[in-house]
């Protein structure tokens, strides 16, 4: 059975700070998918990244990068300069084929971002 | 502009009511799932259906039931509702495939008194 561990429950940090959102994940298939959503205190989910499993290249987007490394099983999640918009909850999440046609997303717990002046 | 809607966005029934939350996306997409969000636990998926007519289990269904009779529409239906089904539930669409991301609805807070 696969699983996704998010062992950082609630993170705070100042504005302009660095901070890096932990993900682990287990699964044995050898093909799946990895994702980040990010929840914002209105509570919709926002779909930020997919890596899949064959590519360990590291990502960047403006001020959020993901580094995805399979010998660890993690899939890390690094915002630089932090700002107080960043303030939500993440999620890690991964994909497995069911039935080999669909996608079943298994969410880790979330990890709650506090970002403060 | 594509999205998946949910209503009711806020419901506050009583024990054994029958209940239908409705969910419809207009980026005709196959697959469809329902998730409930509680603290601590994240995000765990009801239901699912590949496609029109074609619905299956998720890692809780117990107290659910759902049916897809349009591509568009994925109702959640809780035929007698407990407190224990208080939740956060977002219904979500996708293209089949495990690497297609899946969109999700505003979600619909729920709870049973």
């Amino acid at each position: 059975a696969q699983k996704v561990t998010q062992a950082q429950t609630e993170i705070s940090v100042v504005e302009k700070e660095d901070v890096t959102l932990d993900c682990v994940y287990e699964t044995r298939d050898t093909t799946y998918y990895l994702f980040w959503y990010k929840q914002p205190p209105s509570g919709e989910l926002v779909f930020l990244i997919r890596r899949n499993s064959f590519d360990e290249q590291n990502e960047i987007s403006g001020r959020y990068s993901w580094n995805f490394q399979k010998s660890t099983s993690s899939f890390n999640f690094t915002i630089t300069a932090s700002q107080v918009v960043d303030s939500a909850v993440y999620f890690c999440a991964l994909s497995e084929s069911q039935t080999g046609t669909a996608s079943k997303l298994t969410f880790g717990t979330g990890t709650r971002l506090q970002v403060t002046l | 502009e594509a999205q998946v809607t949910q209503n009711p966005r806020y419901l506050i029934t009583v024990t054994g009511k029958k209940l239908t939350v409705t969910c419809s996306q207009n980026m005709n997409h196959e697959y469809m799932s329902w998730y409930r969000q509680d603290p601590g636990l994240g995000l765990r998926q009801i239901y699912y259906s590949m496609n029109v007519e074609v619905t299956d289990k998720g890692d809780v269904p117990e107290g659910y039931k759902v049916s897809r009779k349009e591509k568009r529409n994925f109702p959640l239906i809780l035929e007698s509702p407990s407190p224990n089904q208080t939740s956060l539930y977002f219904c979500a669409s996708s293209r089949t495939g495990s690497y297609n991301e899946q969109f999700f609805g505003p979600g619909t807070r729920l709870t049973v008194l």
